[in-house]
């Protein structure tokens, strides 16, 4: 099991430009999230998917969009980025939303510039 | 809103101490804590989880504890290694259900 999987690991992108974030997990999990990590604001909560064909805002859904493609991949875009965009960006999955362990991917580390 | 806080912020010991590492949060109707930890430029790796009925959870030389109602729950680690350094998150899921909200973490430095 690779469990969950992101692409791509790095990015650079100019401010206005546009890119999507690739995530899957093998695990046959229901739940999906998306993540940023910033210095001293810790993790927040993006987006997520509590099953397929759902999705829902979290704590900083402004200038994001996402899609679950299918149970195993739920991608997050951004369609003009801004410097503010600047993170590292987490993908998660999990069997249920409320009781279940969270199992992360290794992270995108994106820098709009 | 829920909030939590991870004292102490950065914390460095010797090879061979127990130490413990403490988590507060403000709303006490969560569904479950849990502790991570993450290594520099890496994903989180999922330690405990322990859900809001329990007390604790052990894990190897790990053990969670959670006391909902005072809002506190430590990490225990026991005789300590050099390959326990790395940044610990304790992050609690709400009674909504719909997000882990996260401590600013500890980040673990265990000399040799």
């Amino acid at each position: 099991n690779a469990g969950v999987t992101q692409t791509p690991k790095f990015q650079v992108l100019k401010t206005g430009q546009s890119m999507t974030l690739q995530c899957a997990q093998d695990m046959n999990h229901n739940s999906m999230y998306w993540y940023r990590q910033d210095p001293g604001m810790g993790l927040r909560l993006i987006y997520y998917s509590a099953s397929e064909g759902t999705t829902d805002k979290g704590e900083v859904p402004n200038g994001y969009n996402v899609s679950r493609l299918n149970k195993r991949e739920f991608s997050l875009r951004l369609e003009s980025a801004a410097p503010s965009q600047t993170s590292v960006y987490f993908c998660a999955s999990s069997v249920k939303r409320y009781v279940d362990t969270q199992y992360f991917g290794p992270g995108t580390r994106l820098t709009v510039l | 809103k829920q909030e939590v806080t991870q004292i102490p912020a950065a914390l460095s010991v010797p090879e061979g101490e127990n130490l413990v590492l403490n988590c507060s949060f403000t709303d006490s109707a969560i569904y479950n804590l849990q502790w991570f930890r993450q290594d520099p430029g890496k994903g989180l790796t999922s330690l405990l989880l322990i859900q809001s009925s329990q007390r604790e959870q052990t894990s190897g030389r790990l053990n969670a504890s959670l006391d909902k109602s005072s809002g506190r729950s430590t990490l225990y680690i026991a005789a300590s290694q050099p390959g326990d350094s790395a940044t610990y998150l304790c992050a609690v899921n709400n009674n909504a259900g719909n997000m882990l909200t996260f401590g600013g973490g500890t980040r673990l430095m265990v000399k040799p």
